[in-house]
């Protein structure tokens, strides 16, 4: 069975503070990685997308992504009150025709304390 | 842009009714359309993969006869839940992707159903 694992947090940090949110993902023929970000309430919203090995870097998010480990990462820096919600990580479902299908994790919940 | 929308954003049924919910791109013409069911404090649970003009695929577990998806045309799809129970309360939310070789999905902003 494909997995994506995530540690389900609560990940608590000051404000000012870099988080660091990990996965792990168990199909070694995945090509594409996400991070979405989940307020309480609200559907997912995209934060990054990464498809090569190294980092990424969007504003103050990073991306990070090693296949040989099976392992993406997403850093947060000065962390925000407004960044505290949960952040799924997503793989693709490789392996035959799957369509796009996304595989995600369970979710780590970021909680930002001014 | 890649603005999915979904309607009605709540519902509020009684058991045994049918509800219809509706998943539009407004923006770009989604290849595929994914539907997920998400219960409190739990992760997305992905129940069908749509593609235009096909059948859906369901993942197991998913009863398709109680769970219609039909995807008309290249920016809408419908997801009908019939002859809906309590159980069936739940976030819906759909997702499109582009195709052209991107695996991005953009969510609609979902669908909370709540049967009495």
């Amino acid at each position: 069975q494909k997995e994506v694992e995530q540690n389900s947090g609560p990940l608590s940090v000051p404000e000012g503070a870099i988080a660091s949110l990990n996965c792990t993902y168990s199909d070694r023929g995945s090509q594409s990685f996400f991070w979405y970000r989940q307020y309480s309430g609200k559907s997912p919203e995209l934060i990054m997308s990464i498809y090569s090995n190294g980092d990424k870097e969007d504003g103050r998010f990073t991306a990070q992504l090693n296949k040989a480990s099976q392992y993406v990462s997403l850093l947060i820096r000065d962390s925000q009150p407004s960044d505290s919600a949960t952040y799924l990580c997503a793989v693709t479902a490789e392996g035959g025709n799957q369509g796009g299908k996304l595989i995600f994790g369970q979710g780590t919940e970021l909680s930002v304390k001014p | 842009g890649a603005v999915v929308s979904q309607h009605p954003s709540r519902v509020i049924c009684k058991s045994g009714t049918s509800v219809k919910i509706e998943c539009r791109s407004l923006d770009f013409q989604a290849t595929t359309m994914f539907w997920y069911r998400q219960f409190p404090k739990q992760s997305l649970m992905l129940m069908a993969t749509s593609n235009e003009g096909s059948k859906a695929t369901y993942e197991q577990g998913v009863e398709k006869d109680k769970f219609l998806i039909n995807h008309a045309s290249l920016t809408l799809s419908t997801l009908t839940v019939t002859s809906a129970h309590p159980e069936d309360s739940s976030f819906y939310i759909c997702s499109a992707n582009r195709g052209s070789g991107t695996d991005t999905q953009y969510f609609g902003p979902g669908t909370r159903l709540t049967v009495l």
